[in-house]
């Protein structure tokens, strides 16, 4: 069974550091990896989807890597800002078609 | 983009009652919906696969008596809580596929129920 571990648990970083969110999973062979947002009580919001074949996306002050191999993705935050603050949840998905697996999810806060 | 909406956004009910919620995709076809459910600072569980005209398929632990999923057509599934009691009070979010789209799901806002 996938199982879908995010580190750190929750981060408190002052305004313009850049950061970096772990995601790791126990079973390599994944169709697609995927990172989301959710601010609190609401739904998620996809930042970036990466595909197996591929090893990262960028999207803005956003980039996200994965090593299929390892069973890991970082995603990297540059020049972050309170607005930024928010859960990220990581995701994978096993095949074409399949849920995803979701990680328990990264607690950002950004301080002024 | 693609977009999912669900409603009710938020629900409240007495303990006992059912409460149905929808989640639609609103500008594609969607063969496949994942219902999920997250409870306060946990991730989100998938409860079922919903596949446009046949039977849900249910996750281990999940009761299908208790949730009943619909997908009757390739715009809609609806989601009832039947005879709901406190402890489904919960956030539930639904996923669409788009079916010229493998590789893509799209989320819903989600719907908070609470049971008193």
């Amino acid at each position: 069974k996938q199982e879908v571990t995010q580190i750190p648990a929750a981060l408190s970083v002052p305004e313009g550091e850049n950061l970096v969110l772990n995601c790791s999973f126990t079973d390599s062979a994944i169709y697609n990896l995927q990172w989301f947002r959710q601010d609190p009580g609401k739904g998620l919001t996809s930042l970036l989807l990466i595909q197996s074949s591929q090893r990262e996306q960028t999207s803005g002050r956003l980039n996200a890597s994965l090593d299929k191999s390892s069973g890991r993705s970082t995603l990297y935050i540059a020049a972050s800002q309170p607005g930024d603050s928010a859960t990220y949840l990581c995701a994978v998905e096993a095949d074409s078609g399949y849920a995803l697996n979701f990680g328990k999810g990264t607690s950002l806060l950004v301080t002024p | 983009g693609a977009v999912v909406s669900q409603h009710p956004s938020w629900v409240i009910c007495k303990s006992g009652t059912s409460v149905k919620i929808e989640c639609r995709s609103l500008d594609f076809q969607a063969t496949t919906m994942f219902w999920y459910r997250q409870f306060p600072k946990q991730s989100l569980m998938l409860m079922a696969t919903s596949n446009e005209g046949s039977k849900a398929t249910y996750e281990q632990g999940v009761e299908k008596d208790k949730f009943l999923i619909n997908h009757a057509s390739l715009t809609l599934s609806t989601l009832t809580v039947t005879s709901a009691h406190p402890e489904d009070s919960s956030f539930y979010i639904c996923s669409a596929r788009e079916r010229q789209k493998s590789y893509e799901q799209y989320f819903g806002p989600g719907t908070r129920l609470t049971v008193t």
